[in-house]
């Protein structure tokens, strides 16, 4: 059974960094591409950023570009988003997802000071 | 960007009855390839998604035939027969055609 288990979320101040993670277990990790994907408060998905399946190709939206950076660790089956200078509008719960077939219980990140 | 649209923003099914939710995408998502890239999810409250249906037909593993995907290029249908109170929760559509991907905003199903 696939398994996404995310962690790292919590409050922090506006301009701030967090980082998260995602354990992944139950396939061959470094056989597939992963993505994040948010959802702020009562709004819908958003996708965030997408890596290949040996972590040579990474796609962002643009309002993240240039602050957020995905990456992987396939000796560890673990997935990564590092979020710096963060904003208020990126207040949400983040999902790590295995090319959107299958999703973590997501995590929540709350930007406020 | 890619938009898409879901019609309606909410349904109320009786148990037992049909629904269908539409989406539009805002350009073709049928690849050289023959596949067309659009992907229903299913967000019951305080869950996740889950995947339905995929490449705009094909039903995902473990979901109950009730479910069904149709479509054109640009305008695809999600078919629920025999509305169960298990299906309540948010449907979205999604495009996986180009970066960035995207969702519909989202379909609201209830029971009566």
């Amino acid at each position: 059974e696939v398994q996404l288990v995310e962690s790292g979320g919590g409050l922090v101040q506006p301009g701030r960094s967090m980082k998260l993670s995602c354990a992944a277990s139950g396939f061959t990790f470094s056989n597939y591409g992963m993505a994040w994907v948010r959802q702020a408060p009562t709004k819908g998905l958003e996708w965030v950023a997408t890596i290949s399946y040996d972590g040579s190709s990474t796609y962002y939206r643009d309002s993240v570009k240039g602050r957020f950076t995905i990456s992987r660790d396939n000796a560890k089956s673990t997935l990564y988003l590092q979020m710096n200078s963060l904003r208020s509008e990126d207040t949400a719960t983040y999902y790590c997802t295995r090319l959107f077939w299958d999703w973590g219980q997501g995590v929540m990140v709350t930007v406020s000071s | 960007d890619i938009v898409m649209t879901q019609a309606p923003l909410s349904v109320s099914v009786t148990p037992g009855e049909s629904a269908s939710i539409s989406c539009r995408s805002s350009k073709s998502l049928l690849h050289s390839n023959g596949i067309t890239y659009v992907y229903w999810y299913l967000q019951k409250p305080g869950k996740s998604p889950q995947l339905l249906i995929y490449r705009m037909s094909n039903l995902a593993s473990g979901v109950p035939d009730r479910f069904s995907g149709s479509g054109s290029e640009t305008d695809f249908t999600l078919k629920i027969s025999r509305v169960e109170a298990e299906d309540v929760g948010i449907y979205y559509c999604g495009q996986l055609l180009e970066n960035p991907f995207t969702f519909g905003s989202g379909t609201k199903l209830e029971i009566k």
